[in-house]
């Protein structure tokens, strides 16, 4: 069983939509929780962390269950812009653990 | 400030040769990590070295591999006798590790290896 494990996707959405991607994680001792996304050809780069009490980054929703060992990214009024492929990344003792990613594609 | 730098950017070469893909980190990160990404796939986890402490090479696919970093800074990515299955992109990134917790990493630009 893989570390962290995501939905592939592909996620393919109007513009406008609302989408949720889904995250779990193997290890319960894990720390601390990020989102990257990763353009096409280019290398990863931070959206956010998860906090325990969910955090909210403009139309990014980020939760937290550490008794289901799970995380979740909610994106709100999808823009083209938002096409990438989403990475769910656990910490543990500074050593990252990243899931294969969510491709998302918003289309016009 | 600069950021995470690699080396080369794009390397071809012929089964069974060895390379050597080099990391830069950001001046001051004392972690540092490399991974591997195959066309359409997640990243691999391959190795991670954290200031003086011994490597975390629990992901290194074969003894064909083997990494250094010298003087807490450097990295140098080593695949002896390269099969055609090690053609991937190459990622280094490098974090400031502050407690616990805070460690966004950041990323180079990649290598991306072919082997014929």
């Amino acid at each position: 069983r893989k570390e962290v494990e995501q939905d592939p996707g592909p996620f393919n959405v109007p513009e406008g939509a609302t989408v949720a991607f889904n995250c779990t994680y193997s290890n319960s001792a894990s720390q601390s929780f990020f989102w990257y996304r990763q353009d096409c050809r280019k290398e990863p780069k931070l959206l956010m962390s998860v906090y325990s009490s969910g955090n909210e980054d403009g139309r990014f929703t980020a939760q937290l269950n550490r008794a289901s060992q799970y995380i979740s990214l909610l994106i709100r009024d999808s823009k083209l812009s938002d096409s990438a492929t989403y990475l769910c990344v656990v910490n543990r003792n500074n050593d990252m653990r990243f899931g294969a990613g969510t491709r998302l594609t918003v289309k016009p | 400030g600069a950021g995470v730098s690699q080396s080369p950017s794009n390397k071809v070469t012929e089964k069974g040769k060895d390379v050597e893909l080099r990391c830069d980190p950001i001046s001051g990160h004392t972690a540092l990590y490399w991974y591997r990404q195959s066309l359409g796939q997640g990243l691999e986890f391959l190795i991670y070295f954290q200031g003086n402490s011994a490597p975390d090479k629990s992901g290194l696919p074969s003894d064909r591999f083997s990494a250094e970093r010298t003087g807490g800074s450097v990295s140098t990515l080593t695949i002896q006798r390269t099969q055609q299955e090690d053609s991937a992109v190459y990622l280094c990134a490098s974090s400031l590790v502050v407690g616990q917790g805070y460690n966004e990493q950041f990323f180079g630009p990649g290598t991306r290896l072919t082997v014929l």
